[in-house]
């Protein structure tokens, strides 16, 4: 089946740093990537949709200049979470699509001391 | 906007029961899909449904996309311990934006 990575699994940073995430699909070519943010005990909330070539589409309410992204190729994209708040703590989760269903990462926990 | 309905909020079940979860809503979609999710890691795809009336299964799940497009259920039979985890259902519309439901907790007793 499709497999997406992600790097880092975790990561806790200091309030005021950037981070980034990374999110490769392995073994398709994602035409699509998504990036979702999900807080305990809720569903995923899609953050950003972004088509490789093109700008990111941020859903209402998520600060494009806060969270960057980035889809530079057909498998990769990264997210950078800039200047990091405590509030920014969560589980980042990318997905990707070549044309069929997503398939998702495994997942970021970041933490923001 | 778009919002899916699912239910249960939660189950817990003795090991060998079979398990029925579903999800509406009030717009139609194209596609329905089914995911698990373990904790601390992304979801997994189950089962994707790409017609109305269309019935899958995968293994012990089984998955139909409701008749109306605005519904779709997904059945475990013969729970087992692994089963443990959360059920997602999502439905799509024509574009690539998933609209989630919040979730069915599964928990198993053995």
């Amino acid at each position: 089946g499709a497999v997406v990575s992600q790097h880092p699994s975790w990561v806790i940073c200091k309030s005021g740093t950037s981070v980034k995430i990374e999110c490769r699909s392995l073994d398709f070519q994602a035409t699509t990537m998504f990036w979702y943010r999900q807080f305990p005990k809720q569903s995923l909330m899609l953050m950003a949709t972004s088509n490789e070539g093109s700008k990111a589409t941020y859903e209402q309410g998520v600060e494009k200049d806060k969270f960057l992204i980035n889809h530079a190729s057909l498998t990769l994209s990264t997210l950078t979470v800039t200047s990091a708040h405590p509030e920014d703590s969560s589980f980042y989760i990318c997905s990707a699509r070549g044309g069929g269903p997503q398939f998702f990462g495994p997942g970021t926990r970041l933490t923001v001391l | 906007g778009q919002q899916l309905n699912q239910s249960p909020q939660s189950m817990f079940i003795q090991e060998g029961e079979d398990v029925s979860m579903n999800c509406t809503s009030s717009s139609i979609f194209n596609t329905w899909l089914w995911y698990k999710q373990d904790p601390g890691e992304g979801p997994v795809l189950l089962i994707a449904l790409y017609k109305a009336g269309e019935l899958t299964s995968n293994g012990r799940l089984t998955a139909q996309f409701g008749i109306t497009r605005k519904d779709s259920f997904l059945n475990i039979s013969a729970s087992i311990p692994s089963d443990v985890g959360i059920y997602f259902c999502a439905g799509q519309l024509g574009g690539n934006k998933l609209v989630f439901g919040a979730g069915t907790i599964l928990r198993v007793k053995s």
